[in-house]
């Protein structure tokens, strides 16, 4: 059964930096490309930056390019998000997802995480 | 980065059917689209990947009141015998050139 675990949310002041994990368990982490997805409070579903299965290839949105890194180690089966010079409005609850298709960045996302959240205060 | 369009908000009485709809622009109309639901308080659930032919590929363990469909640059999301936890957001994916969301559907269970 496949298990995201996000952790690492919390309150940090405007500037500062942050880093999420999200654990995986329950299928062969090594060979999924992994996304970020986030939702700020009352609003919809915004696409945060994508990994491939073997991390050599990265993907951000317009948002956050040039802040975000993310990156992950198939070893421990983790994927993480690190996030520098935050601004209020990376505000959200985040989401680690894995897609249905294997050695791909783009397909349908078919699970989800239950998110952490993370608030940035000015 | 283009748009996926949904109606903000659907309601349905109890036990009834609603179908839930998200357009593609005209460029993209040969595209799969997922859709995931979002239970009040929760972490979205993908439910089903429709393609471009109307076929879906259900998510494990999604009844079989959900279904999808594809006419044209739309794609469907079908909830027959309504039920009050159907209630929550609903949101349609796609991907190709970049990962982008529809806004979401409200959907009210009456």
């Amino acid at each position: 059964q496949v298990h995201l675990m996000e952790s690492g949310g919390g309150v940090v002041q405007t500037g500062r930096s942050l880093r999420l994990s999200c654990a995986a368990s329950g299928f062969n982490f090594g060979i999924y490309g992994m996304h970020w997805v986030r939702q700020a409070p009352g609003k919809g579903l915004e696409w945060v930056a994508v990994i491939s299965y073997d991390g050599s290839d990265k993907t951000y949105g317009d948002s956050v390019k040039g802040r975000f890194t993310v990156s992950r180690d198939n070893s421990k089966n983790t994927l993480y998000l690190q996030m520098n010079s935050l601004r209020p409005e990376d505000t959200a609850v985040y989401f680690c997802t894995k897609m249905r298709a294997t050695y791909s960045t783009e397909d349908a996302f078919e699970n989800w995480g239950q998110g952490t959240m993370v608030t940035v205060s000015s | 980065q283009f748009v996926l369009t949904q109606s903000p908000s659907a309601s349905a009485s109890l036990g009834a059917s609603v179908k839930l709809t998200c357009t593609l622009p005209s460029g993209r109309r040969s595209y799969a689209i997922a859709w995931h639901q979002q239970q009040p308080k929760k972490g979205p659930r993908y439910l089903m990947k429709v393609n471009n032919d109307g076929t879906y590929i259900k998510g494990n363990g999604i009844p079989e009141r959900f279904s999808g469909s594809s006419s044209g640059s739309e794609r469907y999301l079908t909830i027959s015998s309504l039920q009050s936890d159907d209630e929550g957001d609903y949101y349609c994916q796609t991907w190709g050139t970049g990962i982008v969301f529809g806004g979401g559907t409200r959907l009210a269970v009456l």
